[in-house]
């Protein structure tokens, strides 16, 4: 079974500041990992994902996500807060060579960033 | 955003209406899907059709039908429904493949009174 993890419900950040925003998994086996983001009202827009290679990920609006196979884990990152990042956050997996299998998501971070 | 739409964008309906969600996507993708998102709780998958058959179905009531008449439309048709089935219902497309993004419709607010 696969699973993920956002171990903070809401994480608050002065802009300006770094951010982070994180989330572990468990799968049996190599995992695709996705970052998401839904602002009020609307639907999840995609960020960034880890297939294979750079364990760095680049991806929208300046966000960054650190594929950690040791320590399962797969945190989003921003170097600099902006007000217009508060959201709600969610990280997903799936197995590689899994034959489709739905994507699991987390509960979801919501993130505030304080002017 | 106007990759995948969905109509109508809210809803309101009592226990004994009829309704339907529509979801459309402009990506040429060949899987969608259907979610429910609630307040407090995870993202759920409710039904998954890859070229255009159904391929997973999460246990989701009756009273939720889903329809694929092309790989371009997805419905969500609904009949006496509960209060507890208040929610966002997102729509989301992707190309069949693992590693492949999913991107997701707006959503669709309804509220069952």
């Amino acid at each position: 079974a696969q699973s993920v993890a956002q171990p903070e419900d809401q994480v608050n950040v002065a802009e300006g500041n770094p951010l982070t925003v994180k989330c572990t998994y468990s799968v049996s086996g190599n995992p695709y990992l996705f970052w998401y983001v839904q602002y009020p009202n609307r639907g999840l827009q995609f960020l960034l994902k880890y297939i294979t290679g750079d364990n760095l990920v680049k991806g929208s609006y300046g966000f960054e996500a650190e594929f950690n196979k040791s320590q399962t884990s797969f945190h989003l990152k921003k170097p600099s807060a902006l007000v217009s990042d508060s959201a709600l956050y969610f990280c997903a997996v799936r197995v590689s060579y899994s034959g489709n299998t739905p994507l699991v998501f987390g509960k979801g971070t919501r993130l505030s960033v304080i002017a | 955003e106007t990759g995948v739409t969905q109509t109508p964008r809210h809803l309101v309906m009592g226990m004994t209406n009829k309704k339907s969600l529509k979801c459309e996507q402009h990506l040429g993708h060949n899987a969608m899907y259907w979610y429910k998102q609630s307040a407090k709780k995870p993202l759920e998958l409710m039904f998954v059709y890859s070229l255009e058959e159904r391929v997973e179905n999460n246990s989701v009531p009756s009273r939720f039908s889903p329809e694929c008449p092309n790989s371009s439309h997805l419905f969500l048709h609904l009949h006496t429904l509960q209060p507890e089935d208040s929610a966002l219902y997102l729509c989301a497309s992707s190309q069949l493949a693992e590693q492949e993004t999913q991107y997701f419709g707006p959503g669709t607010r309804l509220l069952v009174l």
